[in-house]
């Protein structure tokens, strides 16, 4: 089955500055990488995602580009402000044949720490 | 409007009893999912339900029995809880697109606590 790595697993930058989050997957027939976010407490909440017919999408301050060749994509947040502390997740999926059959696998996440 | 909603908010039981959370989303969405999210934040798929049949099962211990009386509902039942059991259950709806997936709208979570 489908095995997503991500790293780093926390990290901690100075408001302002940009975070980088990666992750890796194995299977090569994956074809949507969605990124969620989840502060203390709350539900996973999706802020991007991207499709294997794209290489970068961008969305204000947030962009996550694909290497499918590579298997690998990224989350880039620039700009970053205190409110953006949370943990961070990007999983991948495939549909299978027949539609209705996909699941999504996460990485294990990214504790993005924020310091004002 | 609450989109997924799920209910208890916590739950805190014994060892060796039997619980249920249920969940409901407003959303029309025709697939339906439980995810466990353990002490280190992992989150992993327990269940899928697309139109009230079950179309995934990620080799979860038979104690765990979900069930979908209609699209907006799905339901789970824990049998013969046990420590390792402790977690947060988020349930979770999407649409299929004709593109692919479509993005999870999670609940808010259920903390169970098995003591």
């Amino acid at each position: 089955g489908e095995n997503v790595e991500q790293h780093p697993s926390t990290l901690s930058v100075q408001e302002g500055d940009s975070a980088v989050i990666k992750c890796t997957y194995s299977d090569s027939a994956s074809n949507y990488f969605p990124w969620y976010k989840q502060e203390l407490g709350k539900r996973p909440q999706l802020i991007i995602d991207i499709r294997s017919n794209v290489g970068e999408k961008k969305d204000q301050r947030i962009a996550v580009t694909l290497n499918k060749t590579a298997k690998h994509f990224s989350l880039h947040i620039t700009e970053t402000q205190p409110e953006d502390s949370a943990v961070y997740f990007c999983a991948a999926s495939k549909v299978k044949s027949g539609g209705s059959n996909y699941k999504l696998t996460f990485g294990k996440g990214t504790l993005l720490t924020v310091n004002p | 409007d609450t989109a997924v909603s799920q209910t208890p908010k916590y739950l805190v039981t014994q060892m060796g009893n039997d619980k249920s959370i249920k969940c409901e989303q407003n959303l029309g969405h025709d697939t339906m999912y439980w995810y466990k999210q353990d002490s280190k934040k992992f989150l992993k798929i327990m269940f899928s339900y697309n139109n009230k049949e079950l179309i995934i099962n990620e080799t979860v211990p038979n104690r765990f029995s979900p069930k979908s009386p209609d699209k907006a509902h799905l339901n789970l039942h824990i049998n013969s809880l046990e420590l390792g059991d402790s977690a947060v259950y988020f349930c979770a709806s999407s649409l299929l697109l004709a593109g692919g997936p479509g993005e999870q709208f999670f609940g808010p979570g259920t903390r169970l606590t098995v003591l």
